[in-house]
């Protein structure tokens, strides 16, 4: 299947500071990327869908100005999480489109965040 | 709205087979699929299937796709230790090229 990778795979950091999450299709060209978050011992939630070349499209509670997501290659989405705060601590997945198989999403390994 | 209903935990002896179900509301639902977690890790696509099939089988696993009911199921035969993790079903919404929806996923442990 298909590759997708995401750096870092663990981060911790202060309150206040700024967190780049980046998350890349290894072997194969991504038109459209997803955010998900998870929550402990819960399901994934979508955050926003990041299409290459264009903004990004926020599911609503989804602050925009907080999660910015930028989409700048066919490989390449990142996330920022700006003046991150403990709340903001969970574990953040990306995935990618893959439209060779109808559309799949693969999934990236996922981001361990710990905001103090 | 759309929703995904999976039984949260599964227990099975090593050797056994699993079944794990999940139920969905889409109707348009074009494809549905299977992820595996495990602990701390991203999702791994097990397997998906077509809404026009009825059952796909990949080694070990079998999905089985009632769209009248709209129940899946996943079948893992001989399941091995390796197999404890956590399986989420989603559906896609608004066709293949839709969002996914996922179940709050069922966890598999797997006893030797």
């Amino acid at each position: 299947g298909a590759v997708v990778s995401q750096h870092p795979s663990r981060v911790i950091c202060k309150s206040g500071t700024s967190v780049k999450i980046e998350c890349r299709s290894l072997d194969f060209q991504a038109t459209t990327m997803f955010w998900y978050r998870q929550f402990p011992k819960q399901s994934l939630m979508l955050m926003a869908t990041s299409n290459e070349g264009s903004k990004a499209t926020y599911e609503q509670g989804v602050e925009k100005d907080k999660f910015l997501i930028n989409h700048a290659s066919l490989t390449l989405s990142t996330l920022t999480v700006t003046s991150a705060h403990p709340e903001d601590s969970s574990f953040y997945i990306c995935s990618a489109r893959d439209y060779r198989t109808s559309g799949v999403q693969f999934f990236g390994p996922g981001t361990r965040l710990t905001v103090l | 709205g759309e929703d995904v209903e999976q039984s949260l935990f599964l227990s099975v002896r090593e050797g056994d087979s699993s079944v794990i179900n999940c139920t969905y509301t889409d109707s348009s639902s074009t494809y549905l699929y299977w992820y595996k977690q495990e602990p701390g890790a991203g999702l791994q696509l097990l397997t998906y299937i077509f809404s026009n099939m009825d059952m796909k089988q990949d080694q070990r696993l079998t999905v089985l796709l009632n769209k009248k009911d709209k129940h899946l199921s996943l079948r893992i035969a001989d399941t091995q230790t390796g197999d404890s993790a956590i399986y989420f079903c989603a559906e896609s919404i608004g066709g293949s090229q839709g969002n996914l929806i996922f179940g709050k996923g069922t966890k598999l442990s797997v006893k030797p």
